[in-house]
């Protein structure tokens, strides 16, 4: 069975800070590891995803994620926070035991102050 | 390319009664997938349907079922609503396996 763990519901940096978003997973099989950001009132978007190539990840709007195998983590980064950043952020995993559907952790909260 | 689309976006509805929630996929994707998404349990997936066949399922009870037509379209129904079925509903389309999921903006359904 496959679970994910975000750490912190609620994240809050300052405008131009680092933002650090924390994933752990755990899988039986290789996994597959996905950030999604939900705003208000929308769906989900990929932020980016690692499917085995890569461990370092780069997504859009400046983000980026590395697979730890040795640690079971995908963490999200960004070096300089923009008030734009301010949403839900998601991590999920998925992999051929689950059919791939998409386990997702129970959010982390991301405040941009100026 | 259009994205997904989902109808209708606000439902209210009481106890007891059923409910059906329409999903239309980005073109050419022939994988939708369902997930409710509510405060207490996050984000759950409900099953995903492949070329108009249940692919997978997930842990909800007999009342949540789908199904999905010829034209990739896809719709869910839920039956005997409960209080607990109060929730955000995203559809998912994508080509299949581990490619992109792309989600639709949601049905908000309130049950009261």
């Amino acid at each position: 069975a496959q679970s994910v763990t975000q750490l912190g519901s609620h994240v809050s940096v300052s405008e131009g800070a680092l933002v650090l978003l924390r994933c752990n997973y755990s899988s039986s099989v290789p996994p597959y590891l996905f950030w999604y950001v939900q705003y208000p009132n929308q769906g989900l978007q990929l932020l980016l995803k690692y499917t085995s190539a890569a461990t370092l990840v780069k997504g859009i709007n400046g983000f980026e994620a590395e697979f730890k195998k040795s640690e079971t983590s995908f963490h999200l980064t960004k070096p300089s926070a923009h008030m734009s950043d301010a949403a839900e952020y998601f991590c999920a995993v998925s992999d051929s035991d689950s059919g791939y559907a998409l386990n997702f952790g129970k959010g982390t909260s991301l405040l941009v102050t100026p | 390319k259009a994205g997904v689309t989902q109808t209708p976006r606000y439902l209210i509805k009481t106890r007891g009664q059923q409910v059906t929630l329409s999903c239309s996929p980005i073109s050419g994707h022939r994988s939708v997938s369902w997930y409710q998404q509510t405060p207490g349990q996050g984000l759950q997936f409900l099953f995903e349907y492949f070329s108009e066949t249940q692919r997978n399922k997930g842990n909800f009870p007999g009342r949540f079922s789908g199904r999905q037509f010829s034209n990739s379209r896809s719709e869910m129904n839920v039956s005997t609503l409960e209080l607990g079925d109060s929730a955000l509903y995203l559809c998912a389309s994508s080509s299949g396996g581990v490619s992109e999921q792309f989600f639709g903006p949601g049905t908000r359904l309130t049950v009261l």
